[in-house]
């Protein structure tokens, strides 16, 4: 069974619309994170929380706002969809956020916007 | 800033033979090496990482990595590939600073012939 389930994995948006693409983690991990992957670019870091706290963003636009209701949840609500939002968006977690941790990734949810 | 950069976009190889994906990296400090491997449609999966001692690590499935401070590498290597090693290896530098952010190089997309 999966232990990092993302959901849907599979989205179509229009331009302009607002999505919010899903992570829950049941391997007991205190840090999670985002990651976005396209054609364009390679794996590229977006957030990291640890305990539900930011550590370290690296997205240049205010649209990605990541939201952690549980600790074991870190969701990211993107805002005013735009075609160049299009990638899969993986999202991780390690056991806490110490650099020697190995990241756990779930399947990714692939995004398409129209 | 850590970068990483993996050379070969692309490595078509035989079943049997062996094989050597290259990775460089750039950082002034104490830094932590992983390999990650990822099917097509999933996400990614850890390989091995190296942080001190041998510099030689062993991971699953067979693979391998060295690493060299001299030449600034963390190459992945296997003696004898499957057809089921056919997936896209990355490469990822996280830095020893007490907080975790992985970087990622651009990937190294392995096909193995049966």
């Amino acid at each position: 069974d999966p232990k990092i389930i993302q959901k849907p994995k599979y989205l179509v948006a229009v331009t302009g619309s607002e999505k919010i693409l899903i992570c829950e983690q049941y391997l007991g991990h205190n840090a999670m994170y985002w990651y976005r992957q396209s054609a364009k670019k390679p794996l590229e870091f977006m957030f990291s929380y640890s305990y539900q706290k930011l550590m370290d963003n690296q997205t240049a636009s205010s649209r990605f706002q990541p939201q952690s209701s549980k600790k074991n949840h870190l969701d990211l609500q993107i805002t005013a969809l735009k075609p160049d939002d299009s990638a899969t968006y993986f999202c991780a977690s390690s056991q806490d956020g110490q650099s020697q941790n190995t990241l756990y990734f779930g399947a990714g949810t692939r995004l398409s916007v129209l | 800033t850590q970068t990483v950069s993996q050379s070969d976009a692309h490595v078509t190889v035989f079943e049997g033979d062996s094989v050597e994906l290259r990775c460089n990296y750039s950082y002034g400090g104490s830094i932590y090496l992983s390999w990650y491997i990822q099917h097509h449609g999933h996400g990614l999966q850890f390989l091995l990482k190296y942080y001190s001692g041998n510099p030689v690590v062993q991971g699953v499935n067979g693979f391998e990595a060295e690493f060299s401070k001299s030449d600034s590498s963390f190459h992945l290597r296997k003696a004898s590939v499957h057809w089921s090693d056919s997936a896209v290896y990355f490469c990822a530098v996280s830095a020893n600073t007490g907080y975790q952010n992985f970087y990622f190089g651009k990937g190294t997309s392995l096909t193995v012939i049966p």
